[in-house]
């Protein structure tokens, strides 16, 4: 069992619509969490970030943690096409080591026109 | 700031031969990472160095791999005797330490791709 589990999709969602995310992870001393987006053929690159738990809304996006339920979402609004893409979510090492981040394998975002 | 710069960004080798990667860090970044991502797959944690001091392995990894970061700038990653295994993209990243309860966002490189042929 992978440490960050996502679905893989793909998630198909019309223009304009929410698109909804999920990610759970087993480690339960994770207390840093990351979404990434990751464009085919680039390298990731940072969507948010979030250490507490409840509701973090920069624009569009919004992350939330639920450390209880060890699970993680991004919801995001008014989806457009250009946000088609592999997100992934990550973890942070448990607080008492704070060093990698492990990733999920990803969920593939497809927004239809 | 310029961005995470790895080198080359295509490498194809024989099976066999070695090979080595570059990657420069941002500058104020104290902390640097490799991973290693295949087709379909999240990110692989290869290493992770703070300063020069190379913190922590991944147990999978063999022991035909290794990182250096000798002054704390920029590290290279070798690969002895590549396998066809080894195809992958490889990534570099870096990151400032927060401190011992939160890891910080990591700014990604552009990555190697590797084929072993």
């Amino acid at each position: 069992q992978k440490e960050v589990e996502q679905n893989s999709g793909p998630l198909s969602v019309p223009e304009g619509a929410i698109a909804s995310l999920n990610c759970t992870y087993s480690d339960r001393g994770s207390q840093s969490f990351f979404w990434y987006r990751q464009y085919s053929g680039k390298s990731p690159e940072l969507i948010m970030f979030i250490y507490s738990n409840g509701d973090k809304e920069d624009g569009r996006f919004t992350a939330q943690l639920n450390k209880a339920s060890q699970y993680v979402s991004l919801l995001i609004r008014d989806s457009q096409p250009s946000d088609s893409a592999t997100y992934l979510c990550a973890a942070g090492d448990d607080n008492t080591n704070a060093g990698k981040s492990t990733f999920g394998d990803g969920t593939t975002l497809t927004v239809k026109p | 700031d310029t961005g995470v710069s790895q080198n080359p960004r295509h490498k194809i080798t024989k099976r066999g031969q070695n090979v080595t990667f570059r990657c420069d860090p941002i500058s104020e970044h104290n902390r640097l990472y490799w991973y290693r991502q295949t087709l379909g797959q999240g990110p692989e944690f290869l290493t992770y160095f703070q300063n020069e001091a190379q913190l922590e392995k991944s147990r999978l990894l063999s022991d035909r791999f290794s990182a250096e970061r000798p002054k704390g700038s920029f590290s290279t990653l070798e690969i002895q005797r590549t396998e066809q295994g080894d195809s992958a993209m490889y990534l570099c990243a870096s990151s400032r330490n927060q401190g011992a309860l939160y890891n910080s966002p990591l700014h990604f490189g552009n990555g190697t791709r590797l084929t072993v042929t």
